[in-house]
């Protein structure tokens, strides 16, 4: 079956700088790529996903790049701010399929 | 929020009894999932409901078991529950499978 490996575990930054958080998956039939934000005490929500047809895609402040053929992806947080202080998770699937996380990285902006 | 509730939203039981956790939707969505949330492990599927009666098991699923007998309700059940269950467990829905999962607050079970 799938498995995702995500990395760094933790990430300190000072705010304004970048974040980047890197995600590698096992089965190259995957086809889907969510990241999800959590911050303490709440749910999980989805923040920015990318399909395989597609190599980067970005959302305001956040973009997340796919590398098919080394079968990783990444999320870059730019101009980060204390309110993206969170736990942030990788995931793979392959179209309808089970939805495979990875462990987690818990992000630290500190003004 | 409105469209998904998991209940109760704590419980602490003891090893060796029967518990079940209980996700309600009222979206109308063909898609359920239950993770469990472990530090160092992240979100791990449990089981998943592809529609109603349709359950397949996800990478965690020895000691759980679910059911779901309509489409609004999707229950986990634990036969005889083992500290090694203490968790929080996240409920999820999604109209298409594995895209944009809208996860329930989370129950945590404490399993003395």
């Amino acid at each position: 079956g799938e498995n995702v490996e995500q990395h760094p575990s933790t990430l300190s930054v000072q705010e304004g700088d970048s974040a980047v958080i890197k995600c590698t998956y096992s089965d190259s039939a995957s086809n889907y790529f969510p990241w999800y934000k959590q911050e303490l005490g709440k749910r999980p929500q989805l923040i920015i996903d990318i399909r395989s047809n597609v190599g980067e895609k970005k959302d305001q402040r956040i973009a997340v790049t796919l590398n098919k053929t080394a079968k990783h992806f990444s999320l870059h947080i730019t101009e980060t701010q204390p309110e993206d202080s969170a736990v942030y998770f990788c995931a793979a699937s392959k179209d309808t399929d089970k939805l495979i996380f990875g462990t987690g990285t818990r992000l630290q902006v500190f003004p | 929020d409105a469209g998904i509730t998991q209940s109760p939203r704590h419980k602490v039981t003891e090893t060796g009894t029967p518990v079940t956790l209980r996700c309600h939707q009222t979206e109308n969505h063909r898609y359920m999932y239950w993770y469990r949330q472990d530090p160092g492990h992240g979100l791990r599927l449990i089981h998943y409901s592809y529609g109603v009666k349709d359950t397949d098991k996800g990478e965690v699923s020895d000691g759980y078991s679910v059911s779901r007998s309509k489409t609004e309700d999707f229950l986990l059940t634990l036969e005889s529950a083992t500290s090694s269950q203490t968790s929080v467990y996240f409920c999820a829905i999604s109209r298409t499978g594995s895209e944009k999962l809208f996860f329930g607050s989370g129950t945590q079970l404490s399993v003395l």
